[in-house]
């Protein structure tokens, strides 16, 4: 079984420094993607970035960027220039990489607040 | 596009009785459906999986008896919580794979807040 960890529970910067969100799995598969999703106080799920395990190059979205490192089971998630609508819970999820609805197994999750 | 609602976004209700949440697809056909429930300051974790037309799959340790699935359409699957109780109020996320090319995308409802008195 898969199983995914975030070591950080609660994390808080100030506005406009940069932060990293850890999360480490631990999977035999060889082929899954991972996401990290951000859940603001509305409780709507939102898809920040996703890292196709067969690809080396890092995955970036504007801010958003991803440290993976798959022989670790490593994959950080980095926000530069932190802005307030920062301010959520992280999830780090896995899914494996095969044909088909696959479900999402969620890290405990880290909540990060972003100070004015 | 892709958009997925749920009904109700907040329900109380009386403990013994039944409650139905919907989550719909609006601008996409979802061939699986995914339950999650998520307590306060916690994870989501995976109640069940709803396929349209067949019966759910149900998790380790979800009583499937207690949460009916059911997924009779390809835009609408529904979850009932039979005779609740109070620790059955939580919040309940579903979300809806559109069964495309793109296999790694899944989108997420509001979510339902249920709280059993």
């Amino acid at each position: 079984a898969q199983t995914v960890t975030q070591s950080q529970p609660e994390m808080s910067v100030q506005e406009a420094e940069t932060v990293t969100l850890s999360c480490t799995y631990d999977t035999s598969e060889n082929n899954y993607y991972l996401f990290w999703y951000k859940q603001p106080p509305s409780r709507q799920m939102i898809l920040v970035i996703r890292q196709e395990a067969y690809k080396q190059q890092n995955a970036t979205e504007n801010r958003f960027s991803v440290n993976f490192q798959k022989a670790a089971k490593s994959f950080s998630l980095k926000i530069s220039d932190s802005q307030l609508g920062d301010t959520a819970m992280y999830f780090c999820a896995f899914m494996k990489g095969i044909q088909g609805a696959q479900k999402l197994v969620f890290g405990q999750g880290t909540r990060l607040t972003i100070n004015p | 596009g892709a958009v997925v609602s749920q009904h109700p976004s907040w329900v109380i209700c009386k403990s013994g009785t039944s409650v139905k949440i919907e989550c719909r697809s609006l601008d996409f056909q979802a061939t699986t459906m995914f339950w999650y429930r998520q307590f306060p300051k916690q994870s989501l974790m995976l109640m069940a999986t709803s396929n349209e037309g067949s019966k759910a799959t149900y998790e380790q340790g979800v009583e499937k008896d207690k949460f009916l699935i059911n997924h009779a359409s390809l835009t609408l699957s529904t979850l009932t919580v039979t005779s609740a109780h109070p620790e059955d109020s939580s919040f309940y996320i579903c979300s809806a794979y559109p069964g495309t090319a793109r296999t790694d995308t899944q989108y997420f409802g509001p979510g339902t807040r249920l709280t059993v008195l």
